[in-house]
């Protein structure tokens, strides 16, 4: 069955360049989320969908940070200007109803910026 | 703000034990809880949820416990085996703000011995 799918599995970039991560959703999903996970650390909250709505943003780090859901499926969370501190695993998950039910997470994509 | 904390950071067990992983929080104002499980280079893979107004969720060897005046859930597996081995997650939903992100903790690193 198609679960949540994140691509790259890996990125590596150098420090300044711009980066883009894709998240795809369950088929069906309503709501969609993007965290970050540092290593050794638990996910933390980036930004949350609803449908194509920007609903919540408050965890972006800076405004270097953007993602959008324009058509209410696939997300893209994109990194201008990347910094050394922007090495993590950033997970997307997704879940059907927009305030209950398990979140469905994907195996994320590990940035590297050198 | 709501803070998630778990104990221990890491644990080691022959196989066959029971154990006990325990999570806190403490704002116990929490929509639901969930337990997840997260293998190295992968994303989390939900194990249990448990609604505010539950007390506990089983699922197979698998028992949540939560009670939530008090801020804390536990995790039982009975039985473990090896292929218990894995680093096990507890997340909090909080009523208000953001309509769902999860709070993290830092995790359990579980190692089941053969």
């Amino acid at each position: 069955g198609a679960g949540v799918s994140q691509s790259p599995r890996y990125k590596v970039a150098k420090r300044g360049q711009d980066v883009a991560l894709r998240c795809d959703p369950i088929s069906g999903h309503v709501s969609l989320f993007w965290y970050q996970q540092a290593l050794g650390q638990g996910p933390e909250f980036l930004t949350y969908f609803q449908n194509e709505a920007q609903l919540d943003k408050s965890g972006l780090p800076s405004d270097r940070f953007f993602a959008e859901r324009p058509e209410g499926s696939v997300s893209t969370l994109k990194i201008q200007r990347t910094q050394q501190e922007d090495s993590a695993v950033y997970l997307c998950a997704s879940s059907l109803l927009p305030t209950a039910g398990p979140q469905h997470f994907g195996d994320g994509t590990r940035l590297s910026i050198l | 703000k709501q803070e998630v904390t778990q104990i221990p950071a890491a644990l080691s067990v022959p196989e066959g034990e029971n154990l006990v992983l325990n999570c806190s929080f403490t704002d116990s104002a929490i929509y639901n809880l969930q337990w997840f499980r997260q293998d190295p280079g992968k994303g989390l893979t939900s194990l249990l949820l448990i609604q505010s107004s539950q007390r506990e969720q089983t699922s197979g060897r698998l028992n949540a416990s939560l009670d939530k005046s008090s801020g804390r859930s536990t995790l039982y597996i009975a039985a473990s085996q090896p292929g218990d081995s894995a680093t096990y997650l507890c997340a909090v939903r909080n009523y208000g703000g953001s309509q769902g992100n999860l709070i993290f903790g830092k995790g359990t690193k579980l190692s089941v011995k053969p």
